[in-house]
């Protein structure tokens, strides 16, 4: 089975550029997360859908942080503009459905400079 | 919403040794997992516990829960160098919170 794709792997950008990161799930799933890890901490959700539909994005930063996951599958999470405090790994992860176990992409090492 | 808060933060250990970490999380929960992070394979799942589980294990791990102290523990039994991972406890339901983690280091 495969695993759930994430590019690019590495990004470096100056601050108040923008970014985008894509991510594709697990075949069959139906719940994607997007997390953002800073160094030396633990994952923090910023958006969770079901199917295309949000189900929490409580912890995005909605005046700089976009994310959409069109017809239910592949799904993209944009910065615009970059700070420096976004510099982060984002990892995406899905499952079959919200409670379930969660599979995690290699994430995307971003450096705001 | 909920979190684990691992501890200690960091564990070196000799290789066959034992590691033992700690979660502690502040309101109940329905299930907890704990999941392992290092450099070659990313965020791993490893094993959920659910509130009316006491102890569960998957191999080498064996994982309890004390929902009356809100405290689980992950014990790695004869560690091996491909153990060295940073380890993370996670609670909720629909939306999971992560602690900060235990680095584990496995010395050969």
């Amino acid at each position: 089975e495969a695993g759930v794709a994430q590019s690019p792997r590495y990004k470096i950008i100056e601050k108040r550029q923008s970014v985008a990161f894509w991510c594709n799930p697990i075949s069959g799933h139906a719940t994607l997360y997007w997390y953002q890890q800073i160094l030396g901490q633990g994952p923090k959700l910023l958006i969770q859908f079901q199917n295309n539909g949000v189900v929490d994005d409580s912890q995005l930063p909605k005046d700089r942080f976009s994310a959409e996951r069109l017809k239910g599958v592949d799904s993209t999470l944009k910065i615009q503009p970059a700070k420096l405090e976004d510099s982060a790994v984002y990892l995406c992860a899905s499952s079959l459905q919200a409670l379930y176990e969660q599979y995690f992409g290699p994430g995307t090492r971003l450096t705001v400079t | 919403s909920q979190q684990g808060e691992e501890d200690p933060q960091a564990l070196s250990i000799q290789e066959g040794e034992n590691a033992t970490m700690n979660c502690s999380y502040k309101t109940s929960i329905n299930n907890l997992q704990w999941y392992r992070q290092n450099s070659g394979r990313g965020l791993v799942h490893l094993i959920l516990i659910r509130s009316n589980e006491r102890e569960k294990h998957s191999g080498r791990l064996r994982v309890t829960l004390d929902t009356s102290k809100k405290s689980s523990s992950l014990l790695i039994t004869a560690s091996r160098a491909a153990d060295t991972a940073s380890y993370f406890c996670a609670t909720g339901d629909y939306k999971l919170s992560f602690g900060a983690g235990t680095t584990v280091t496995v010395r050969a």
